[in-house]
């Protein structure tokens, strides 16, 4: 049973659009949620994380939305470019753990 | 500083035979985890390492895979013997303790035949 379920698998945008990645958990235990770009070839790299306690966290082009009573949260990528080609993961990790529970990822891919 | 290496990036090998996978983290981590993503799944947990000891294996999918960390530096991972679901790359992450972000290394492509 997949734990954090993340939507689409795949994304295309026109540079300059906005990109939207989406994730919903279950587990309310959950008290930490990271997203992770990963470039081919290479290993998941932190991109920005919230936690629970606030709704929104943004880091220059990058925000985070953070919904608890519905147990959602997305990634939105203002003004995309074609150097955000990449696979993102969501993910989640549970309260006094250490371990990741991530989504199945979302590739993509921004268009000039 | 170097980042979290893994040897080898690739490794194919027939169903049965054994093969050991290698993480070195980044320097002074004292955390260390394996996760396994298969093919256009999510990325999953198998363990985590605290120094030399096993914090927690509960992502460890059978008996079939061994873990160690001795000295608390580099981590192997072995699979023996290996079957065809055990395809996938596999990922090693390192951290301080008492910080949130996991820093992943490039993974390890691992294909059995």
């Amino acid at each position: 049973q997949q734990q954090v379920k993340q939507s689409p698998q795949s994304l295309i945008v026109q540079k300059g659009g906005i990109s939207i990645i989406n994730c919903a958990y279950e587990n309310t235990a959950f008290d930490y949620f990271p997203w992770y770009q990963q470039f081919p070839g290479k290993g998941p790299a932190l991109l920005i994380a919230i936690r629970p306690d606030v709704s929104e966290k943004k880091e220059g082009r990058f925000t985070i939305s953070f919904n608890k009573s519905a147990k959602q949260f997305s990634l939105h990528i203002m003004d995309s470019q074609p150097g955000d080609s990449a696979t993102y993961f969501c993910a989640a990790r549970g309260r006094g753990t250490d371990k990741l529970i991530f989504g199945t990822g979302t590739r993509l891919q921004v268009f000039p | 500083e170097a980042g979290v290496t893994q040897f080898p990036s690739h490794s194919v090998i027939e169903k049965g035979q054994t093969v050991t996978l290698r993480c070195d983290p980044i320097s002074g981590h004292d955390n260390l985890y394996w996760y396994r993503r298969v093919m256009g799944k999510e990325i999953k947990f198998l363990l985590h390492f605290v120094k030399e000891s096993k914090q927690d294996e509960s992502g460890m999918p059978n008996n079939r895979f061994l873990a160690e960390r001795t000295g608390g530096t580099y981590s192997t991972l072995k699979v023996q013997p290996a079957e065809l679901e055990d395809s996938g790359v596999y990922f090693c992450a390192s951290t301080e303790l008492s910080t949130d972000t996991q820093y992943f290394g490039p993974g390890t492509r691992l294909t059995v035949l």
